[in-house]
């Protein structure tokens, strides 16, 4: 119950075409959604985040959808580009939680 | 503004010796610490976490340990290094106490045990 799924585990993507990452969790409890971005040898850093009283979020060419019914969370990366190319991971997190829960990661390659 | 650093950057250790690996964050006080690990690869798996001084939860059983001997340090530590020990090691902060205790993770620690 704690898991969170996240698809593909690749995915590779033209210059300019949309990058769209899937996670689904089973945990009601959970109650806040935060995606991580992260390059070869560093560590991941917060790229955007959600709650789920809303169903969009967006910041520049990074969108979350987020589907409460379905328990289901997506982020689009538009217009991507070749520095976009990075792992990135879904996690979830309980209110007042001290942990968040990760997906498994998704390896992006966004070729010219 | 806060940082966490880690270090070393890098470790190369032969199986059976000791490991002492440190984190330190700035500009923030009480906050949660966290040790994750990276294999090659693969995604982030929970070690330890840390609410306070002295205060330890581990999430794995294994052959590593942690420890809080101050506000903002986090150390993890092993007596006996195994090949299996090898990866990433990712430290990370959050707030405590706040509804979204989002996590900022350190640069990391690569360690190699031969």
């Amino acid at each position: 119950q704690q898991q969170v799924k996240q698809s593909p585990q690749s995915l590779i993507v033209q210059k300019g075409g949309i990058s769209i990452i899937n996670c689904a969790y089973e945990n009601t409890a959970f109650d806040y959604f935060p995606w991580y971005q992260q390059f070869p040898g560093k560590g991941p850093a917060l790229l955007i985040a959600i709650r789920p009283d809303v169903s969009e979020k967006k910041e520049g060419r990074f969108t979350i959808s987020f589907n409460k019914s379905a328990k289901q969370f997506s982020l689009h990366i538009m217009d991507s580009q070749p520095g976009d190319s990075a792992t990135y991971f879904c996690a979830a997190l309980t209110g007042g939680g001290n942990k968040l829960t990760f997906g498994t990661g998704t390896q992006l390659k966004v070729e010219l | 503004s806060q940082t966490i650093h880690q270090w070393p950057a890098t470790l190369v250790q032969p199986v059976g010796s000791p490991l002492s690996l440190e984190c330190t964050v700035e500009g923030t006080s009480n906050p949660n610490l966290y040790w994750y690990r990276q294999a090659a690869g693969r995604g982030l798996q929970l070690l330890f976490y840390s609410v306070g001084i002295g205060q330890i939860s581990s999430e794995v059983p294994q052959n590593l340990s942690a420890s809080r001997p101050q506000d903002r340090q986090f150390i993890l530590s092993s007596k006996k290094l195994l090949l299996s020990d090898s990866g990433f090691y990712l430290c990370a902060w959050s707030v405590r106490l706040r509804v979204e205790e989002t996590q900022y993770f350190g640069p990391g620690t690569r360690l190699l045990v031969l």
